[in-house]
């Protein structure tokens, strides 16, 4: 089956900076890469999301770039704010038919921390 | 995402005890999910369905069980077999049979006594 790793586990910036983490995972199969932000006791929230037809897509301040050839997709945050300080979940889904479709595997998360 | 809802927020189980969360979602999805989330170690799927009467196994299915008797229901019941229940259990849904974005309930903390 599928299996993502990310990285950093925690990252800590001061605000205004960049803020990189980055995900591989091993079903070349898999064609749909959703990041989530959770916070401290609440429900992981989508924040962006990319399949694989593209290399690159932006939202304001957030961006995720694929590539399908190293199987690794990465999260961009520029202009860091305290706000933004989360765990931030990479996750790979298959396009397959029957039963695999649909199925999220998620990394192990990413604590960022942005430093006023 | 405010369509999806996990009761109760709190549950505490004792030794030899089966207990069931609930959720719940009015988003007409046909996909629904359960995870579990314990620190350190991001999500894990425990069972999911995409369609109403049918569900499969995730990765860490031993010691829970579900039912999809309508599709807006997914009850998922932690039985006396699973040996370490204490985690933050997590439902989501998704349209199109899981092809589109998955959305999270608040969730539900389970704690042993």
């Amino acid at each position: 089956g599928e299996n993502v790793e990310q990285h950093p586990s925690t990252l800590s910036v001061q605000e205004g900076d960049s803020a990189v983490i980055k995900c591989t995972y091993s079903d070349s199969a898999s064609n749909y890469f959703p990041w989530y932000k959770q916070e401290l006791g609440k429900r992981p929230q989508l924040i962006i999301d990319i399949r694989s037809n593209v290399g690159e897509k932006k939202d304001q301040r957030i961006a995720v770039t694929l590539n399908k050839t190293a199987k690794h997709f990465s999260l961009h945050i520029t202009e860091t704010q305290p706000e933004d300080s989360a765990v931030y979940f990479c996750a790979a889904s298959p396009n397959a038919g029957g039963t695999s479709y649909g199925k999220l595997t998620f990394g192990q998360g990413t604590i960022l921390t942005v430093h006023p | 995402d405010g369509g999806i809802t996990q009761s109760p927020k709190y549950l505490f189980r004792k030794e030899g005890q089966n207990v069931t969360l609930s959720c719940e979602q009015n988003l007409n999805h046909d996909a629904m999910y359960w995870y579990r989330q314990d620190p350190g170690q991001g999500l894990r799927l425990i069972y999911y369905s995409q369609i109403v009467n049918d569900f499969q196994k995730g990765d860490i299915a031993e010691g829970y069980s579900v039912s999809r008797e309508k599709k807006e229901s997914f009850p998922l019941t932690v039985t006396s077999a699973q040996k370490n229940p204490t985690a933050f259990y997590l439902c989501a849904s998704s349209n199109r049979g899981g092809r589109e974005t998955q959305y999270f309930g608040p969730g539900t903390r389970l704690l042993v006594l």
